[in-house]
């Protein structure tokens, strides 16, 4: 079974900086993918970002990019010039062929 | 483009009281089907998911059963709630591996 750990429940940016969340996961299978989801305080959840274990180009969407380390089984999110819009709670998600097993989240607050 | 509609939005419900959410999807056919519960400040626990009409799979066994009569209909029922029932339900598709989507979600409070 596949697990997901994001160690930090909450962090803080101030408004324009660049924050850093971290996710580490655990699979024994070859094919899979990562994503990363925001859910603001409407609690839609909304993807924000995947990256294919295969690629070993780390995935960027404007000021979101990822670092993937697959043998650190390692997928922290960047969020550059970080905007209001942007609090909400973070899910970390490893992608299997039926099935998506997600972290417990980190809380982002940016500070104006 | 595809679409995810679920409801009600936000229901209460007594103890010991039926469910039923529902949860559709459009412009897409033979999608997975996923529903989730988010307890307050957790992250979210798959209950079931469906890969066809009629084939659910159960993740966590508890007094909560889902059914997928049409294609694109995807339901959650409960015959008797508990108040452990209460969360925030989340359904979601895919029709590829590896990626879903998410609807809007129902916020239920079992009293």
């Amino acid at each position: 079974a596949q697990t997901v750990t994001q160690s930090q429940p909450e962090m803080s940016v101030q408004e324009a900086e660049t924050v850093t969340l971290s996710c580490t996961y655990d699979t024994s299978e070859n094919n899979y993918y990562l994503f990363w989801y925001k859910q603001p305080p409407s609690r839609q959840m909304i993807l924000v970002i995947r990256q294919e274990a295969y690629k070993q180009q780390n995935a960027t969407e404007n000021r979101f990019s990822v670092n993937f380390q697959k043998a650190a089984k390692s997928f922290s999110l960047k969020i550059s010039d970080s905007q209001l819009g942007d609090t909400a709670m973070y899910f970390c998600a490893f992608g299997g062929y039926q099935k998506v097993t997600f972290g417990i989240g980190t809380k982002l607050q940016v500070i104006p | 483009s595809q679409t995810i509609h679920q409801w009600p939005a936000t229901l209460v419900q007594p103890v010991g009281s039926p469910l039923s959410l529902e949860c559709t999807v459009e412009g897409t056919s033979n999608p997975n089907l996923y529903w989730y519960r988010q307890a307050a400040g957790r992250g979210l626990q798959l209950l079931f998911y469906s890969v066809g009409i009629g084939q659910i799979s159960s993740e966590v066994p508890q007094n909560l059963s889902a059914s997928r009569p049409q294609d694109r209909q995807f339901i959650l029922s409960s015959k008797k709630l508990l108040l452990s029932d209460s969360g925030f339900y989340l359904c979601a598709w895919s029709d590829r591996p590896y990626e879903q989507y998410f609807g809007p979600g129902t916020r239920l409070t079992v009293t």
